[in-house]
């Protein structure tokens, strides 16, 4: 099974500064046939649900502000928020779908 | 609305059953492959299941194979998920969700799921 981890636990990062976050795979996500990485984010606030943030490793999901950012190949990824807003206070997570079982990062809580 | 509806979730004994249901509306629901992702609380997410378009072929984390059954009903618009054999590590809140390549693009609000004597 593909282990995914993150980094770091928590950030506290000031209103329009750029937080960065970290994912590692055990193994690599990438299918090399049709060159995508198969790694999603989710951002969940507090009492909410998550809520998909970008797919194939760096494609934004419809809706989602262009300050959030994927990039990474293989079995390191990361997720940028440029200039950090008040409302992206959350707990952010990586998740592979290479695969069964898909497997979820332990989460990364950013604060102001 | 685009939306998902989770009902079934309550207090149970161990060893007890659950029938968890997802309702689906806004969308063509029988083209969808659909998931169940539960969260304890203050912890992580973790993925328990999914099923394909027409329920045939279905998928389990090994910590609830033989004990949950995933199923759907694409006439109601919704899929299920029975849980026997009921243990108090399965308490958590239960998301349903639309699967896009493996991602979940869509989820419910959460049924609440609690095992204990």
């Amino acid at each position: 099974d593909i282990v995914m981890t993150q980094s770091p636990d928590s950030l506290a990062v000031s209103l329009g500064e750029r937080a960065t976050i970290n994912c590692k795979s055990s193994q690599s996500v990438l299918d090399s046939s049709k060159n995508r990485n198969h790694l999603a984010w989710y951002q969940q606030k507090p009492g909410q649900p998550p809520s998909l943030l970008i797919y194939w490793a760096s494609t934004r999901e419809s809706g989602v502000p262009d300050r959030f950012s994927g990039s990474g190949s293989g079995t390191d990824f990361t997720l940028t928020i440029s200039s950090l807003q008040a409302e992206d206070v959350a707990v952010y997570y990586c998740q592979h779908y290479y695969g069964i079982p898909f497997a979820f990062g332990p989460g990364t809580k950013i604060d102001i | 609305e685009v939306q998902l509806v989770e009902s079934g979730g309550g207090l149970v004994q161990p060893g007890g059953s659950l029938r968890l249901s997802c309702a689906a509306s806004g969308f063509t629901f029988s083209n969808s492959w659909m998931h169940w992702v539960r969260q304890a609380q203050g912890k992580g997410l973790m993925w328990v299941s999914r099923i394909n378009i027409d329920g045939t072929d279905t998928t389990y984390a090994d910590s609830v194979k033989g004990r949950f059954t995933i199923s759907r009903d694409n006439a109601k618009h919704t899929q299920y998920l029975q849980m026997n054999s009921l243990r108090v590590d399965d308490t958590a809140v239960y998301y349903c969700a639309r699967g896009f390549y493996g991602a979940f693009n869509l989820w419910g609000q959460g049924t609440v799921v609690t095992v204990s004597s």
